[in-house]
């Protein structure tokens, strides 16, 4: 079984809907990240978390939020989807020590 | 200035042939480097992280870093057709975060 999983792993939305991706993980890491990738503009963090009760924002957070459920799931919320949040997105999971991040197999997210 | 320069390729080597594949970055107080692997369309896979001024090597990968110059480099020995691939440069970049290049486009030929 995969340590990082994400669901769904396709998706198609209209413009305005809210949409959750979820990510869980097996591997007890305490920290999270969801990262989205776009053509031309790498990997950009939009949320991290360290451990429950630890939420930050990574550089472009406006548009998104996310819950830490439990130490192995986090989720990420697009409170009003729009066209320019269609991307390829990533989450993400790290023990620590040298910070080494070990990725899900991603989320294709296409807004209409 | 971009944190973390990366040429965008596609650099392409011969089966057999050794691929160097170079970074840059902007921050002084990078700690640790990572390299990873992205085939199209598949999530970044770690191949590689060093610290330490100097070579580190692990099969067929050497990753090396020279802090003064801000540049770590990976080499890719007995390159195959398989390696083709996006290879991302991620420095640390304070508050246990990555900055992530935007990597090279290997192309490996038979």
């Amino acid at each position: 079984d995969a340590d990082v999983t994400q669901t769904p792993r396709n998706r198609i939305t209209k413009t305005g809907k809210r949409i959750m991706l979820e990510c869980s993980q097996t591997k007890g890491h305490d920290r999270m990240y969801w990262y989205r990738q776009d053509p031309g503009l790498g990997l950009r963090l939009i949320y991290y978390s360290f451990d429950v009760k630890d939420i930050n924002k990574g550089e472009i957070s406006d548009g998104y939020s996310v819950s830490r459920q439990a130490q192995a799931k986090f989720s990420l919320s697009l409170e009003s989807a729009i066209p320019n949040q269609t991307a390829l997105y990533f989450c993400a999971t790290s023990l620590g020590t040298y910070n080494e991040q070990f990725f899900g197999p991603g989320t294709r997210l296409t807004v209409l | 200035q971009k944190e973390v320069e990366q040429n965008s390729g596609p650099l392409s080597v011969p089966e057999g042939a050794i691929a160097s594949l170079n970074c840059t970055y902007s921050d002084q107080g990078s700690q640790s480097f990572f390299w990873y692997r992205q085939y199209s369309g598949k999530s970044p896979e770690l191949i590689m992280f060093i610290y330490s001024n100097g070579d580190k090597e692990d099969g067929r990968f050497t990753a090396q870093l020279n802090k003064a110059s801000q540049y770590v480099s990976l080499l890719i020995r007995d390159s195959q057709p398989s390696d083709s691939a996006t290879y991302l440069c991620a420095p640390e970049g304070g508050f246990q975060k990555l900055v992530f290049g935007t990597g090279t486009r290997l192309l490996v030929s038979p």
